[in-house]
């Protein structure tokens, strides 16, 4: 089993539709991310969470909002889905005892909007 | 603003050597990391350069230049599973990544 889960893998959902994307891990990190990619571009950082009760924005959060439910679920929900949303979306975990830039990657979950 | 370079994509031989140069701007510098990213997979961690110089891990090696804002990847005895994107991170002055948008790499026999 992955140990940084994501649900859905896929998804494809209309302009206006709420969604949420579900990231889960058994690692026991504090810090998970929410990142998208684009191709052409490199990762962009969402949100990111340090711990339960730390929520941070990243570099390109309107339009989307998380939840960190317990250490090891952190949500992330675009409100009202809109295309240019469509991306492939990664939630990544961290641990603080090593370098910070080291992450480890869920599967990924493909979200289309038409 | 900060940014990351690196090439679009590169083709190189089985068996061969390639060397996957990176390039940055950023407001500080916290560490460089290369991560390897097979089509339609989750990036995975290959190396962790903070110190100027070489560091070496079996087939792979990275090489870090601070003052010259560099960095390369450099594949030895290259095999068909190495066919990936590579992509180049740093961790800025406020320990966010930066990341290029990555190299994709083409291994022929």
């Amino acid at each position: 089993d992955a140990d940084v889960t994501q649900t859905p893998r896929n998804r494809i959902t209309k302009t206006g539709k709420r969604i949420m994307l579900e990231c889960s891990q058994t690692k026991g990190h504090d810090r998970m991310y929410w990142y998208r990619q684009d191709p052409g571009l490199g990762l962009r950082l969402i949100y990111y969470s340090f711990d339960v009760k730390d929520i941070n924005k990243g570099e390109i959060s309107d339009g989307y909002s998380v939840s960190r439910q317990a250490q090891a679920k952190f949500s992330l929900s675009l409100e009202s889905a809109i295309p240019n949303q469509t991306a492939l979306y990664f939630c990544a975990t961290s641990d603080e005892q090593r370098e910070a830039g080291e992450l480890f990657f869920g599967e990924g979950s493909r979200l289309t909007v038409l | 603003g900060q940014n990351i370079d690196q090439p679009t994509e590169m083709t190189a031989t089985e068996g061969a050597i390639v060397q996957i140069n990176c390039t940055y701007q950023t407001s500080g510098f916290n560490g460089l990391f290369w991560y390897q990213q097979h089509a339609g997979e989750a990036p995975t961690f290959l190396s962790y350069n903070v110190l100027d110089g070489l560091e070496e891990k079996g087939r792979f090696s990275s090489f870090l230049s601070r003052s010259k804002g560099y960095s390369y990847l450099l594949l030895k005895e290259l095999q068909m599973k190495d066919s990936a994107s590579y992509l180049c991170a740093v961790l800025d002055s406020n320990y966010q990544l930066i990341w290029g948008a990555g190299t994709k790499l083409i291994i022929k026999p």
